[in-house]
């Protein structure tokens, strides 16, 4: 069965450090698709990363960057140099060969001034 | 109007009440999604449209309803509704249903509360 675990529930930090959200995963597909969201306040979901099991890359979009590794099945998420617009709930998902969405249930990020 | 939007934004109704939520993605895409968020538990995937036949519909209770007239809009009509039943709902759209390949797009939702 797929499974997304998000252990964090809740993470604190100061502006301006860096901080790492934890997306561990379950699938026993070889192909499949790992993504992360953000959700403000506002409420909105946001796409921020879509990653296929073939691509162990790691990415770097300006403070964003998330590092793969398929033998601990992981795809962690790092921020760096926080700012209080970070604050949010981030989610990591999980899709295979079906169009479903597999969710863990999000790390609420708060950025403190 | 740009990506997905959802109206109303805020909605408060009786138990008795018949109401519907409307989405529509400016996006081309063919694939439609609604989501149920309630607090404090993971987001439900409700139902799964495309190119307006529904794919999926997960377990739902029938006091639910979605309607996909075309690829671009997307309804969920609402009646007797339970208190439990309020929550964020949220309505996605997708390039395609294709495995994984497209990611959803998501509206701002439409924040229900049942009294």
């Amino acid at each position: 069965a797929q499974k997304v675990t998000q252990a964090q529930t809740e993470i604190s930090v100061v502006e301006k450090e860096d901080v790492t959200l934890d997306c561990v995963y379950e699938t026993r597909d070889t192909t499949y698709y790992l993504f992360w969201y953000k959700q403000p306040p506002s409420g909105e979901l946001v796409f921020l990363i879509r990653r296929n099991s073939f691509d162990e890359q790691n990415e770097i979009s300006g403070r964003y960057s998330w590092n793969f590794q398929k033998s601990t099945s992981s795809f962690n998420f790092t921020i760096t140099a926080s700012q209080v617009v970070d604050s949010a709930v981030y989610f990591c998902a999980l899709a295979d060969s079906n169009y479903q969405l597999i969710w863990g249930a999000g790390t609420k990020l708060i950025i403190k001034p | 109007e740009t990506g997905v939007t959802q109206t109303p934004r805020h909605l408060v109704m009786g138990m008795t009440n018949k109401k519907s939520l409307k989405c529509e993605q400016h996006l081309g895409h063919n694939a439609m999604y609604w989501y149920k968020q309630s607090a404090k538990k993971p987001l439900e995937l409700m139902f799964v449209y495309s190119l307006e036949e529904r794919v999926e519909n997960n377990s739902v209770p029938s006091r639910f309803s979605p309607e996909c007239p075309n690829s671009s809009h997307l309804f969920l009509h609402l009646h007797t509704l339970q208190p439990e039943d309020s929550a964020l709902y949220l309505c996605a759209s997708s390039q395609d249903l294709r495995g994984g390949n497209y990611e959803q797009y998501f509206g701002p939702g439409t924040r229900l509360t049942v009294t």
